[in-house]
C-alpha cells in the first residue's frame, strides 16, 4: 500500500455511461491531485485540490468533474466519455507546500471506454 | 509553458549503471523529482534536489545545475528489479508537479 488508495482499479464504461473514480489519503496530507498517463505520454495534470478548494483546472474538458469533500476525499466523475480517453488515471497527494516528502501516488485507475 | 525532455529508452547490463539524463526549461523552479514506475504500479519517490549538487541514496544518485536546466540520474549496480520506467518531474510555481514522458530502462542478464 502506498497511503494513497484509489478504487476501482481497472473500469471499462460505454460512452454514455456514468461512473465515478475515488482516491483516499490517510497521510495527513492537504493537497490532492488527478494525473491522466496516456501510453507514450506524459503524465497529464488534471486537477489540484488544496484544502478542498480547487486550485487548478488545467484546460480539463467538462465531461470530467472532480469533487474533493475533504483532505482525505477526492472523486473524478465521469460521464459521455470518449475513447481517447481510455488511460491511467492517477491520485496523488502532498503537503501544501511538498519538498524532499515529495508526492505520493496512488496505482491508479485504469479505464476503458468502449 | 513547461518543456521536460528525457530519452525515451536505454538498455544495460546486471550490475553496471546507467544515467538518465533530465533537461528542462520552466516558468519557475521549486525542486526536481525522480520517480520510479513499474507497469501498472503507482509511481513512487526516489530523489529530489532544490539545490545544485549531488544527492546520494544507496544504489541511486541524483544531481542537478539549475543554471543549466538539466539534472541526472545515476543507477550503480543494476539489478533486474531496476527494469522500470523512471519519471522526471519539476515543480514550477505552487505545488504543481509536471512530468517529463519518462525513460524505459531495460536491465538484461
Amino acid at each position: 500500500e502506498t497511503g494513497v488508495t484509489q478504487t476501482p482499479r481497472h473500469l471499462v464504461m460505454g460512452m454514455t455511461n456514468k461512473k465515478s473514480l475515488k482516491c483516499e489519503q490517510h497521510l495527513g496530507h492537504n493537497a490532492m491531485y488527478w494525473y491522466k498517463q496516456s501510453a507514450k505520454k506524459p503524465l497529464e495534470l488534471m486537477f489540484v485540490y488544496n484544502f478542498k478548494e480547487q486550485t487548478e483546472n488545467n484546460s480539463v474538458p467538462s465531461r470530467f468533474s472532480p469533487e474533493c469533500p475533504n483532505s482525505s476525499h477526492l472523486f473524478l466523475h465521469l460521464h459521455t466519455l470518449q475513447p481517447e480517453d481510455s488511460a491511467l488515471y492517477l491520485c496523488a497527494s502532498s503537503q501544501e507546500n511538498p519538498g524532499a516528502d515529495g508526492y505520493t501516488f496512488g496505482s491508479g485507475t485504469r479505464l476503458t471506454v468502449v | 509553458g513547461q518543456n521536460i525532455d528525457q530519452p525515451t529508452e536505454m538498455t544495460a547490463t546486471e550490475g553496471a549503471i546507467v544515467q538518465i539524463n533530465c533537461t528542462y526549461q520552466t516558468s519557475g523552479f521549486n525542486g526536481l523529482f525522480w520517480y520510479q514506475q513499474h507497469a501498472g504500479e503507482a509511481p513512487t519517490f526516489l530523489s529530489y534536489n532544490v539545490l545544485d549538487g549531488l544527492e546520494e541514496k544507496g544504489r541511486f544518485s541524483s544531481f542537478l545545475s539549475r543554471s543549466k536546466g538539466y539534472s541526472y540520474l545515476l543507477l550503480k549496480e543494476l539489478q533486474m528489479k531496476d527494469s522500470a520506467s523512471y519519471l522526471c518531474a519539476v515543480r514550477a510555481a505552487g505545488n504543481k508537479l509536471t512530468f517529463g514522458g519518462g525513460t524505459r530502462v531495460l536491465v538484461k542478464p
